[in-house]
């Protein structure tokens, strides 16, 4: 199985450039979410969802969109990106969002200039 | 003030000690304690998952929560090389458990 797919691996943007991080899952998992990993900060939730057609926002939203039209795929969006936003960003997927541990992708390297 | 705070490392130990990794927490409302371990350029993959207090033990992983303290550990015997990685505690509340909140991480290095 390939679990949490991300796609690219690393990407390096201009400041106020747009672009999609992907997301896909092979579990038939019910839940997904995107996390940002930073230096003394952890892991901090951006968005997440529940099911197909059903997104919600977490601790850091702002900068993020996201959509999930398929259980499979959950994309995220860079509007217009900034500095503050070079970071490493996770997938993660669990099979429910009850009391299910996250399965993770190995992540895709950002850095805005 | 954090939700979690997880000693901040890093670690170094000679092959074969006993590692002991540690968080506390502050929300009373947490009932699930997970353990990660994140390999470099990796994503983080679960290691241990426990619900409430109490001891879990997996061959040489042991993780432990004390929920009248509001403080987990994860004690690693035997130690190898191989367990050189961040380790990351989690925490969630009964109602999404996918909303986890994560420690900073405390990476080990395990000599050999």
């Amino acid at each position: 199985n390939a679990g949490v797919t991300q796609t690219p691996k690393f990407q390096v943007l201009k400041t106020g450039q747009s672009m999609t991080l992907q997301c896909a899952q092979d579990m038939n998992h019910e839940y997904m979410s995107w996390y940002r990993q930073d230096p003394g900060m952890g892991l901090r939730l951006i968005h997440y969802s529940v099911g197909a057609g059903i997104t919600d926002q977490g601790e850091v939203p702002n900068g993020y969109n996201v959509s999930r039209s398929t259980t499979e795929d959950f994309p995220l969006r860079l509007l217009s990106a900034a500095p503050s936003q070079t970071s490493v960003y996770f997938c993660a997927s669990s099979l429910t969002r009850y009391n299910s541990p996250l399965h993770f992708g190995n992540g895709t390297r950002l850095t805005v200039t | 003030q954090k939700e979690v705070e997880q000693d901040p490392g890093p670690l170094s130990v000679p092959e074969g000690a006993i590692v002991s990794l540690n968080c506390t927490y502050s929300n009373s409302a947490f009932q699930y304690f997970m353990w990660y371990r994140q390999y470099s350029r990796k994503g983080p993959e679960l290691l241990m998952y426990t619900y409430s207090s109490g001891n879990k033990e997996d061959g040489r992983f042991t993780a432990q929560v004390d929920k009248s303290s509001k403080y987990i550990s994860l004690f690693i015997r035997d130690s190898q090389p191989s367990d050189s990685a961040t380790y990351l505690c989690a925490m969630s509340a009964n109602t999404n458990a996918g909303k986890s909140t994560f420690g900073d991480g405390t990476t080990l290095t395990v000599k050999p």
